[in-house]
């Protein structure tokens, strides 16, 4: 079951701060995030697992609510290099290995 | 360490002709992925494989499509008789560990068939 991400897209200026949200009608095991710039390969940010944590590194951070089924992506004090698209991926189950499914992405564009 | 390496970036075919699409996993990853991107789209699983072994095509179509990764040398996937529903980004990821791992990934083979 794909997730569901909100909003679609959003425009921030530099400095702004943004969340990005993650949504999924099933129980997850685990919540990987990763943002992707235009014609490029898609990068890691962090993987957040069944348990509620919340992870963070420099600006970035996220937080995985269990029972709502939900993770969040934090964006603090954004940058031009924090725009891209950015996707959120659920397992439902840890099967032995990853079989992640995505979710159709978040467009963010930073703005000077 | 060189990244995941793909090759090649660009394929165009023509219908009915055949794409092999390769992925060079990081140094030390066994485990191999391959997604689809189709424009405006997420990234769709289509299989995983370690080495010599697929574990898991459920993402994959049953007919025209396979894929390999053999002891020696980079994984394949390969479309048969392509149609023009099969032109999307195809992306490969490798890691070192099966589960709870970064996936590192490919810059992806765009294929457009014509």
């Amino acid at each position: 079951q794909q997730p569901v991400q909100s909003p679609q897209a959003v425009i921030l200026r530099e400095g702004e701060d943004a969340v990005i949200n993650c949504s999924s009608s099933k129980a997850l095991y685990s919540v990987h995030w990763y943002r992707q710039k235009h014609g490029e390969a898609p990068v890691f940010l962090m993987i957040l697992l069944k348990g509620g944590e919340q992870k963070g590194h420099d600006k970035i951070s996220a937080s995985f609510n269990e029972k709502k089924q939900q993770s969040s992506l934090y964006l603090t004090a954004s940058q031009l290099s924090y725009s891209g698209t950015y996707f959120c991926g659920t397992e439902l189950a840890s099967g032995g290995y990853q079989k992640v499914t995505f979710g159709i992405g978040t467009k963010l564009q930073v703005i000077p | 360490n060189a990244g995941v390496m793909q090759n090649p970036r660009h394929l165009v075919r023509r219908r009915g002709q055949e794409a092999r699409l390769r992925c060079s996993p990081m140094k030390g990853h066994s485990h191999v992925y391959w997604y689809r991107q189709l424009p405006e789209e997420g990234l769709k699983f289509m299989v995983y494989l370690q080495k010599e072994n697929i574990i898991d095509e459920s993402g994959m179509p049953k007919e025209r499509f396979s894929a390999e990764f053999p002891k020696e040398g980079p994984s394949i996937l390969r479309i048969q008789q392509v149609v023009r529903g099969d032109s999307a980004a195809y992306f490969c990821a490798s890691s070192p560990n099966p589960a709870n791992t970064e996936a590192f990934f490919g810059q992806g083979t765009r294929l457009t068939v014509v």
